[in-house]
């Protein structure tokens, strides 16, 4: 079975932080996929990025870092110099791979960004 | 491009009754997935659907069901609603299905049971 691990519930920082969201999963599959999504207070999941098993490499999008590391199995998240836009809550999710694929999501971590 | 709608985006029931949302996914869009999200249970996968056939089913009793229309918009329906059905409803659309491209979410039916 698949699962995924956020032991962060809530976070809070002060504008312009670094912050890391740590995120743990759990899979018997050699092949899967590796997402994050935001949830701003409107409720709406926003992508963010989808990484599959056999890509390791770090990716950098502007203020976002993701860190893959499948010897710890982690894929966390890095926001640099934080700003309060960024309060959301942060799912980590995973999907097998193959046709019959569904997201399994993490509890979520709540992100508070003070000015 | 339009993206993910979804209608209503509230809803307020009463136990028994029977309730049918519904989603439209991103043009071109032929996998719609729908979750169900509650404070204590989180997000949890309810059903997928491509090309109008049902390729996954999450562990939800059979009172939570679901179609797909030619045009790839879908419907869910749950029928005799009880109080711990009142959650977030996200339905989520991509072109192959979760493994093969990016989900793209709607912004949720919130069904309130009273």
């Amino acid at each position: 079975a698949q699962k995924v691990t956020q032991a962060q519930t809530e976070i809070s920082v002060v504008e312009k932080e670094d912050v890391t969201l740590d995120c743990v999963y759990e899979t018997r599959d050699t092949t899967y996929y590796l997402f994050w999504y935001k949830q701003p207070p409107s409720g709406e999941l926003v992508f963010l990025i989808r990484r599959n098993s056999f890509d390791e490499q770090n990716e950098i999008s502007g203020r976002y870092s993701w860190n893959f590391q499948k010897s710890t199995s982690s894929f966390n998240f890095t926001i640099t110099a934080s700003q309060v836009v960024d309060s959301a809550v942060y799912f980590c999710a995973l999907s097998e791979a193959g046709a019959n694929s569904k997201l399994t999501f993490g509890k979520g971590i709540t992100l508070s960004v003070r000015p | 491009k339009a993206g993910v709608t979804q209608t209503p985006r509230y809803l307020i029931k009463t136990r028994g009754q029977q309730v049918t949302l519904s989603c439209s996914p991103i043009s071109g869009h032929r996998s719609v997935s729908w979750y169900q999200q509650t404070p204590g249970q989180g997000l949890q996968f309810l059903f997928e659907y491509f090309s109008e056939t049902q390729r996954n089913k999450g562990n939800f009793p059979g009172r939570f069901s679901g179609r797909q229309f030619s045009n790839s918009r879908s419907e869910m329906n749950v029928s005799t609603l009880e109080l711990g059905d009142s959650a977030l409803y996200l339905c989520a659309s991509s072109f192959s299905g979760p493994s093969y491209n990016e989900q793209f979410f709607g912004p949720g039916t919130r069904l309130t049971v009273l």
